[in-house]
């Protein structure tokens, strides 16, 4: 199994500065994601962070809006940039230790744009 | 990726048996199918993955027919804790890394 550190667990940023959130895994992975997910909603697929090289973003995410590193295979981080109270959601940061094993999730950060 | 379907939501009262019935249709040869679970304010957990045929652990049971274009998750005597939002997905070829894609999950809520 993981275990998955994510901070900060909530924050509250003002219009259009950015937010680093880090995400620190117990073992070594293969795979770690970015989710966002809006009250009441499902999980949406932000990118997939790839280790040494840039991240690959789902349709409607960018680079510029939402960088993302991930230096080594236990840490990855997701900067939401320029900030819109748009951005205001929970992130969740997560991770495969193999090929099609379960995903183990971080406890999400809260973000709220004023 | 296989889409999925599954009922929004479902009410339910404690002690009883729930049953989720998910929607594959177009599902892989080697896609697995796999339930999460989600509490408010929590990352989703897994509960169970399967191939085919049946798969119990000490949560839950997964039921997949022979054409596996459905799968339902059991709950045998749920309790007021098991309200959460429920995912099946499918996917996770053995031979490849895939990313994984949350439909919009069913609503159970546990009554007393």
């Amino acid at each position: 199994s993981a275990v998955i550190s994510q901070k900060p667990s909530r924050d509250i940023c003002q219009r259009g500065t950015s937010l680093t959130i880090q995400c620190q895994v117990d073992s070594q992975v293969t795979m770690m994601f970015w989710y966002r997910q809006q009250p009441g909603q499902s999980l949406t697929l932000i990118a997939t962070a790839n280790q040494g090289s840039e991240a690959t973003y789902e349709s409607g995410f960018v680079i510029d809006k939402f960088p993302i590193s991930r230096p080594n295979l236990t840490f990855s981080t997701l900067t939401v940039s320029n900030m819109s109270p748009e951005d205001s959601s929970i992130y969740l940061c997560s991770a495969k230790l193999t090929f099609n094993e379960k995903l183990f999730f971080g406890s999400g950060t809260q973000l709220s744009v004023l | 990726l296989a889409k999925t379907t599954q009922p929004i939501s479902m009410d339910s009262y404690e002690g009883q048996e729930v049953n989720i019935t998910c929607s594959h249709n177009n599902i892989a040869t080697n896609d697995y199918i796999t339930w999460y679970q989600q509490f408010p304010s929590q990352g989703p957990r897994f509960i169970i993955q399967g191939y085919k045929t049946k798969v119990t652990n000490e949560v839950a049971s997964l039921f997949i027919p022979a054409d596996r274009k459905s799968s339902t998750l059991s709950l045998p005597r749920v309790s007021l804790s098991d309200t959460a939002v429920y995912y099946c997905l499918v996917g996770g070829d053995r031979n490849r890394d895939d990313k994984i894609i949350f439909g919009k999950g069913t609503r159970l809520h546990i009554l007393p």
